[in-house]
């Protein structure tokens, strides 16, 4: 079944410092791959995506993400974060073909300190 | 609509009844998704429409739940014989076609069963 697995649950850093949030998948076909994020009382929003080519994606308010096929992987990154970058994080995965549901991680809540 | 519209924001219903949570995607996207999210977790897949038809109801939990989207645009997902445990919040999202794009989503509907 597929599934994706995202280890860190809660992250707390201070402004200017470096943002890492590691995504891990589990499906045996090929994927598109999401970062979502979700602002305290908004709604889910995309911040980017990858569907093919460059496996470095940049996103919105300078977030990035890199595709490692042979990981599984599509850890979020950002070099330095603001206050404003407080939210929940949700890696989503997509099949290519089939069914073309997306699978969610459990998320990875942020609280960036000012 | 500018964005995908779910109505009621909140819905609170006694242990039993039946409730109606309906979601208006965004104008022109045929691929419309239902979600699930409880406290603490990633969204949970429940249904996808790809136009009129649920292309993959493999989430629905049991038959207490369905899902509609008679004329391709608006869908309304139904709960008969609500449990607690049906208290979460539920997501609708849209993308252009469930394959390959983005899926944009409401803003939710928290529904709470006593």
């Amino acid at each position: 079944a597929q599934s994706v697995s995202q280890h860190n649950h809660h992250v707390i850093l201070s402004e200017a410092a470096s943002l890492e949030l590691g995504c891990n998948y589990s499906y045996g076909g090929t994927v598109n791959l999401f970062w979502y994020v979700q602002y305290p009382g908004q709604h889910l929003q995309l911040l980017l995506k990858y569907f093919s080519g460059d496996p470095l994606v940049k996103g919105i308010k300078g977030f990035e993400a890199e595709f490692i096929k042979s990981k599984f992987s599509f850890n979020l990154r950002k070099p330095s974060v603001q206050w404003s970058d407080t939210a929940e994080y949700f890696c989503a995965v997509t099949p290519t073909s089939g069914t073309y549901k997306y699978i969610f991680g459990t998320g990875t809540r942020l609280k960036v300190l000012a | 609509g500018a964005g995908v519209s779910q109505t009621p924001s909140n819905k609170v219903t006694e242990k039993g009844k039946y409730v109606e949570l309906r979601c208006d995607p965004i104008s022109g996207h045929t691929a419309l998704y239902w979600y699930r999210q409880s406290l603490g977790q990633g969204p949970e897949f429940l249904i996808y429409f790809q136009g009129t038809g649920a292309a993959d109801d493999s989430g629905l939990p049991n038959d207490r739940f369905f899902a509609v989207r008679p004329e391709g645009s608006v869908s309304t997902l139904k709960i008969q014989r609500t449990e607690r445990g049906d208290s979460a919040m539920y997501l609708c999202a849209s993308s252009l076609t469930a394959e390959n794009t983005e899926a944009f989503f409401g803003q939710g509907t928290r529904l709470t069963v006593v």
